[in-house]
């Protein structure tokens, strides 16, 4: 059973707009969740990660909005840029584990 | 300059070889990890490690096979390798293991097994 899941699968914007990305996840205990970026041909690099004792987290552009009750998460990125394209990772992690449980990912595209 | 390095970039080996993917960070950490991904697959986490020491193995197979020799040091060897095995492996590191952990990622080697 996948522990996190991601949708939408794929997702195009255009430059300025807002993309949201959204995450759900099943096991209660986990306690931290970190978003990644991915460029092809390049490894996972944090963006912006929060933990289940927030419900929002704001980077700049990026915003993470977390819902316990619901074990479920977005990422809102704002004014999205072309720079923005790439792959998008909601993952979570539980207390006390070093284990990272990763989504299947987002692929966004920005169009100028 | 890379502060995790991976190598090498692309691999390709036969059915039932042999091979090591090396990995070195200089971020100065304290726990490193492996985690795989494939196409059919999320990101999968496989090992990691404290101070030299295995902490938590998610793989089955035992033809899987991490290797510390340095504190910033870690390989992983691959025996009898299969097709399934056809992945990108990721290497990682934090500075310490706890659960807040940020943890960085390598570039990645690209297996092909044929």
């Amino acid at each position: 059973q996948q522990q996190v899941r991601q949708s939408p699968q794929s997702l195009t914007v255009w430059e300025g707009e807002t993309a949201i990305l959204n995450c759900s996840y099943e096991d209660s205990t986990f306690n931290y969740f970190p978003w990644y970026q991915q460029f092809p041909g390049e490894g996972p690099a944090l963006l912006i990660s929060i933990s289940s004792v927030s419900d929002k987290k704001e980077d700049g552009r990026f915003t993470i909005f977390f819902n316990k009750r619901e074990k479920k998460l977005s990422l809102h990125i704002t004014d999205s840029q072309p720079g923005d394209s790439a792959t998008y990772f909601c993952a979570a992690k539980e207390n006390n584990n070093n284990r990272i449980f990763f989504g299947d990912g987002t692929q966004l595209v920005v169009k100028p | 300059d890379p502060k995790i390095i991976q190598k090498p970039k692309y691999l390709v080996a036969v059915t039932g070889s042999e091979k090591i993917l090396i990995c070195e960070q200089y971020l100065g950490h304290n726990a490193m990890y492996w985690y795989r991904q494939s196409a059919k697959k999320p990101l999968e986490f496989m090992f990691s490690y404290s101070y030299q020491k295995l902490m938590d193995n998610q793989t089955a197979s035992s033809r899987f096979q991490p290797q510390s020799s340095k504190k910033n040091h870690l390989d992983l060897q691959i025996t009898a390798l299969k097709p399934d095995d056809s992945a990108t492996y990721f290497c990682a590191s934090s500075r310490t293991g706890g659960s807040y952990a940020e943890q960085f990622f390598g570039p990645g080697t690209r297996l092909t097994v044929l």
